[in-house]
């Protein structure tokens, strides 16, 4: 299995552009979290979904935020207008559905580094 | 509230020192428990894993856990550390009927030759 895989790995953008990460869970996943790494705050859940429906989205920060998994093998976060707040590693991670014995863990992507200036 | 604490934020121990990673949790039930270990530039990655039966778990790289319910902890211990363990170690709960993974701050290890 290819695991979980996120692009771009790194990231750097202008105040105030549009980022786009993506994200594709391992193959069989239902269960999708993305979760943003910083020094300062540690690890944040931004958002999950289940079987591509947004289940809990109140870690997202701000408005500017959005999350979308249009299809079983792929979601995107994106960040509009970015700001250098908002740099940080974003990963992205998967777990096999409730019914099979390895739910609730969770694979997680490389991750991806954004740095906006 | 559910919650997990890892009370040390960095701890430094020499190669071939044994180790321990303290981790309490907060939940009236038996959660899930996981450790998870993240190298740097890296995402994380699990080592082991608490559900039921056996209180002693074994993981990944020669790592246990140890879960005892009158303490609420699921402390990481190592016999022997090599110098590739230097990392950050993640205690995190989930529970039946959740989707969400609770993940503590973390503890960084340092490992001296």
């Amino acid at each position: 299995d290819a695991g979980v895989i996120q692009s771009p790995r790194h990231e750097v953008t202008e105040m105030g552009q549009e980022v786009t990460l993506r994200c594709k869970p391992i193959s069989g996943h239902n269960s999708l979290f993305w979760y943003r790494q910083t020094m300062m705050r540690g690890l944040e859940l931004l958002i999950y979904f289940n079987n591509n429906v947004p289940i809990d989205d109140s870690g997202m920060p701000e408005d500017r935020f959005s999350a979308k998994m249009p299809n079983a093998s792929f979601s995107t976060l994106k960040i509009q207008p970015s700001e250098p707040r908002d740099s940080a590693v974003y990963f992205c991670a998967s777990s096999s559905p409730r019914d099979r014995g390895l739910a609730y863990e969770q694979y997680f992507g490389p991750g991806t580094r954004l740095t906006v200036t | 509230a559910q919650s997990v604490t890892q009370p040390d934020i960095h701890i430094t121990v020499s190669e071939g020192a044994s180790l321990e990673l303290r981790c309490n949790y907060s939940y009236g039930a038996t959660p899930y428990l996981f450790w998870y270990v993240q190298s740097p530039g890296q995402g994380l990655q699990l080592l082991l894993k608490y559900f039921s039966g056996d209180t002693l778990v074994q993981g990944i790289k020669g790592f246990e856990a140890e879960f005892k319910r009158s303490q609420s902890s699921f402390n990481l211990r190592k016999p022997s550390v090599h110098w590739s363990d230097a990392a950050e170690y993640f205690c995190a709960v989930a529970y039946t009927g959740g989707f969400k993974t609770i993940f503590g701050a973390g503890t960084r290890l340092f490992v001296k030759a």
